[in-house]
């Protein structure tokens, strides 16, 4: 019964330096979206892939790439992590049908940029 | 683009009060997300409406499409009921893209 799983759920990276955030759902769902939350923010949508093999911007991608590597995960990677990608990330699904669904989230990914 | 807008940002509330969390936003929508947040936590779905009314043991959930706006009830607070509480609109037809409102940091003192 784990629904959406995030990996790692911690992660301190310098300046520059690359790393991926894995995302898997064992619901059968076809949309999955990345988030970031800020301080005083709201979610604010980074990547969503409607289905498999579809991707699409939100509206904060900068820095950002994304791969739906199966219906099942969708992993989210930083090519050269800044200061101002520190936050928390979460990734969750949605679905199977088309349609309003509740978003089912993973437990997020805090990371910090030095 | 859909503005939503939470208040209050925070309330602090002692045990066994009746709470109330507004959410309004600016455009027409196909359904309203109420989730919660414990500190340090993840999020998890509440609700999801697109009309009337829902309710789910102490907390209820209403929307009233005309006037674009949703509220947020919980009757008996509890501490465990402490968390952040945050409104998301989804736009109509095939936009099912999310807009998230600031949350409502919830305190319940015993």
């Amino acid at each position: 019964n784990a629904g959406v799983t995030q990996t790692p759920k911690f992660q301190v990276l310098k300046t520059g330096q690359s790393m991926t955030l894995q995302c898997a759902q064992d619901m059968n769902h076809n949309s999955m979206y990345w988030y970031r939350q800020d301080p005083g923010m709201g979610l604010r949508l980074i990547y969503y892939s409607a289905s498999e093999g579809t991707t699409d911007k939100g509206e904060v991608p900068n820095g950002y790439n994304v791969s739906r590597l199966n219906k099942r995960e969708f992993s989210l990677r930083l090519e050269s992590a800044a200061p101002s990608q520190t936050s928390v990330y979460f990734c969750a699904s949605s679905g199977p049908t088309a349609g309003n669904q509740p978003q089912h989230f993973g437990d997020g990914t805090r990371l910090s940029i030095l | 683009k859909n503005e939503v807008e939470q208040s209050p940002q925070n309330l602090t509330a002692q045990e066994g009060e009746f709470i109330t969390i507004n959410c309004s936003y600016s455009v027409g929508i196909s359904a309203l997300h109420w989730l919660q947040q414990h500190p340090g936590g993840g999020i998890v779905s509440l609700f999801m409406l697109s009309s009337g009314k829902k309710k789910h043991g102490r907390l209820i959930a209403t929307i009233n499409i005309q006037e674009k706006h949703s509220s947020l009830h919980i009757t008996a607070s509890h501490p465990r009921d402490s968390a952040v509480y945050i409104c998301a609109a989804r736009g109509g037809g095939s936009n099912y893209k999310l807009t998230f409102g600031k949350g409502t940091l919830l305190t319940v003192n015993p």
